[in-house]
């Protein structure tokens, strides 16, 4: 059984598209994330939702908006894509309490 | 502010050698937590170990263990008699519940080569 999965694994797109990644987690946690990972393999919170509100936004621009339609599901939109976006975006999600944070496959997102 | 140093990039070694990998952690928060996640080549991230800052003791899971020291800000990870399968990219973790939420802050990562 898939604990956090994600859609799709690989999306290529061009410059100036709006486009979507989708993240579902069946544990049954509080909180869910998205972390990009640049091409140095550095890792870094983006944000953060803890039963469907807002908690932590991490100076990422606007055109960048998390969706949070229900507590296992956080989705990703980004318009307007740039070079600079690509990058593998990785979904993860926790019990707040317990701090250890499951994470998702990953999605490849390549802007040409 | 929370900080997380893992000085070595790149660590290569030969199959059935025991390896460290280093973390060097800083934060102000009395309560925080420390991970390790292995990310393989097919690049998910994989969970290795949590560890609370009241606990000190040290870890071992088969050929994987854990030092951590508060008193250097460290918790390094030891591979016993590494194999190929080893080779990742390996990240130390912090986090604390400071806020209201946790967040985790990552190394830059320390990439693993094991050869045969």
């Amino acid at each position: 059984d898939t604990a956090v999965s994600q859609t799709p694994k690989y999306l290529v797109t061009q410059m100036g598209n709006d486009k979507s990644i989708k993240c579902e987690q069946n544990l049954g946690h509080d909180t869910m994330y998205w972390y990009k990972q640049d091409s140095k393999k550095f890792l870094k919170i983006m944000f953060s939702y803890n039963n469907k509100e807002l908690i932590i936004n991490e100076t990422v621009p606007n055109r960048f908006s998390p969706k949070s339609p229900d507590k296992a599901h956080l989705n990703l939109h980004i318009n307007s894509l740039e070079l600079g976006d690509s990058a593998v975006y990785f979904c993860a999600s926790s019990i707040v309490e317990d701090n250890e944070q499951f994470f998702g496959p990953g999605t490849r997102l390549t802007v040409l | 502010a929370q900080k997380v140093t893992q000085a070595q990039t790149e660590i290569s070694v030969v199959e059935k050698e025991d390896v460290t990998l280093d973390c060097v952690y800083e934060t102000r928060d009395t309560t925080y937590y420390l991970f390790w996640y292995k990310q393989p080549p097919s690049g998910e991230l994989v969970f290795l170990i949590r560890r609370n800052s009241f606990d000190e003791q040290n870890e071992i899971s088969g050929r994987y263990s854990w030092n951590f020291q508060k008193s250097t800000s460290s918790f390094n990870f030891t591979i016993t008699a590494s194999q190929v399968v080893d080779s990742a990219v390996y990240f130390c973790a912090l986090s604390s519940f400071s806020g209201g939420y946790n967040k985790l802050i990552f190394g830059a990562g320390t990439r693993l080569a094991v050869h045969p």
